[in-house]
């Protein structure tokens, strides 16, 4: 069993809807969690950052975090077809050294239909 | 100015030849990482250092071997290469992961490997 599981999709939606994307983690040391957004033949960018439980809007985006259920979550409102990409969750530890590694989902390939 | 940036992005080569990829930052910080993403898109790391000291060294071939002149460079050089090397290969930045902390990484364009 991978430490972080994430739906590969695809998800096709249509332009407008409200796209919900999960991951869900093994290790309870995870306190970091980030999404990344990454388009077609380029690097992730970060999207989204997160410490602990809680969430946090950044404009069209809401990223949730359920430690208690190790499970996070990526809310896009209003869904743009530039927002096409494949989304991954990445987390990590983060006590120093080794821990502060990234471990990444495999990522959702998002299609937003004009 | 790009804010991590690694050369060649793409590189075609033959089963055997050794190569090497580069990797600059200017974002001032002191941690740099190598990441592999297959096929399916999963990431993974293969390294990290910390002005220029190597804390994390998963487990990857020893024909793997990276180098650290100074911070804001780190290099990645694949002896001997096999088909199964074919991936893109991601350099990345994060503030000093020594004692913990923020942890997000800031990633280059990446280097398409092929191997043929």
């Amino acid at each position: 069993q991978k430490e972080v599981e994430q739906d590969p999709g695809p998800l096709s939606v249509p332009e407008g809807a409200i796209v919900s994307l999960n991951c869900t983690y093994s290790n309870s040391a995870f306190q970091y969690f980030m999404w990344y957004r990454q388009y077609s033949r380029k690097g992730p960018e970060l999207l989204m950052y997160t410490y602990s439980s809680g969430n946090k809007e950044d404009g069209r985006f809401t990223a949730q975090v359920d430690k208690s259920s190790k499970y996070i979550s990526l809310f896009i409102r209003d869904s743009q077809p530039s927002d096409s990409a494949t989304y991954l969750c990445a987390m990590s530890a983060g006590y120093g050294g080794a821990t502060n590694k990234l471990i990444f989902g495999t990522g959702t390939l998002l299609a937003v239909q004009p | 100015d790009t804010a991590v940036s690694q050369t060649p992005k793409y590189l075609v080569t033959q089963m055997g030849n050794d190569k090497s990829i580069k990797c600059e930052q200017n974002l001032g910080h002191d941690t740099m990482y190598w990441y592999k993403q297959d096929s399916k898109k999963f990431l993974k790391i293969m390294f990290s250092y910390n002005n220029k000291e190597l804390i994390i060294n998963e487990t990857v071939p020893n024909r793997f071997s990276p180098k650290s002149p100074d911070k804001a460079h780190l290099n990645l050089h694949i002896n001997s290469l096999e088909l199964g090397d074919s991936a893109v290969y991601f350099c990345a930045s994060s503030q000093d992961q020594r004692t913990g902390g923020r942890t997000e990484a800031f990633f280059g364009q990446g280097t398409r490997l092929t191997v043929v």
